[in-house]
């Protein structure tokens, strides 16, 4: 199947920094683009959904000037988290779409986010 | 966005067949039904989706009764390996419709 990756795979940051968070789908082109974050023993929750050449669509609750998402090309979306403080701290994981076959969507091995 | 629900944990030995049933009651006429498989710290890995009746592959089956209000994951003989969250997703299959995820439910392989 299609793959996705993201890079990194694990950051620490100092509490006021910004950290950027790439996704990209390595074997197929992606209009389209997901960012999730997930705590702890929870479920993943939908942050924003990434479009390439356009502004992102957050959902309800999120931060759009706090999570910056740019889908500069067809397969690469990227996350920034500005001014990070320790809520923040979370698992991070995108995902995208292949329009061939039967639109199954694939998720990257997310990333792994501790602010100190 | 039709809403799912799922047991939050099951608990099963090696060897035996697991079913996990997810309730949809409105779902739309248009929507999938996609089961997800996730380990801790990584990302939901795709197992199977269905329209309605049953659909097969490698790894698993899927049940979907005629009025589509619920589904049942079916996983033969589990493994250890088979610990993980099963996520149950209900929605349209195609560019970029949102993908909401519920609860998911924890499955426990014992030896």
């Amino acid at each position: 199947g299609a793959v996705v990756s993201q890079h990194p795979s694990r950051v620490i940051c100092k509490s006021g920094t910004s950290v950027k968070i790439e996704c990209r789908s390595l074997d197929f082109q992606a209009t389209t683009m997901f960012w999730y974050r997930q705590f702890p023993k929870q479920s993943l929750m939908l942050m924003a959904t990434s479009n390439e050449g356009s502004k992102a669509t957050y959902e309800q609750g999120v931060e759009k000037d706090k999570f910056l998402i740019n889908h500069a090309s067809l397969t690469l979306s990227t996350l920034t988290v500005t001014s990070a403080h320790p809520e923040d701290s979370s698992f991070y994981i995108c995902s995208a779409r292949s329009p061939e076959g039967d639109n199954e969507q694939f998720f990257g091995p997310g990333t792994r986010l501790t602010v100190l | 966005l039709a809403k799912t629900t799922q047991p939050i944990s099951m608990d099963s030995y090696e060897g035996q067949e697991v079913n996990i049933t997810c309730s949809h009651n409105n779902i739309a006429t248009n929507d999938y039904i996609t089961w997800y498989q996730q380990f801790p710290s990584q990302g939901p890995r795709f197992i199977i989706q269905g329209y309605k009746t049953k659909v097969t592959n490698e790894v698993a089956s899927l049940f979907i009764p005629a009025d589509r209000k619920s589904s049942t994951l079916s996983l033969p003989r589990v493994s250890l390996s088979d610990t993980a969250v099963y996520y149950c997703l209900v929605g349209l299959n195609t560019g970029g419709f949102k993908t909401i995820f519920g609860a998911g439910t924890r499955l426990f392989v014992k030896a």
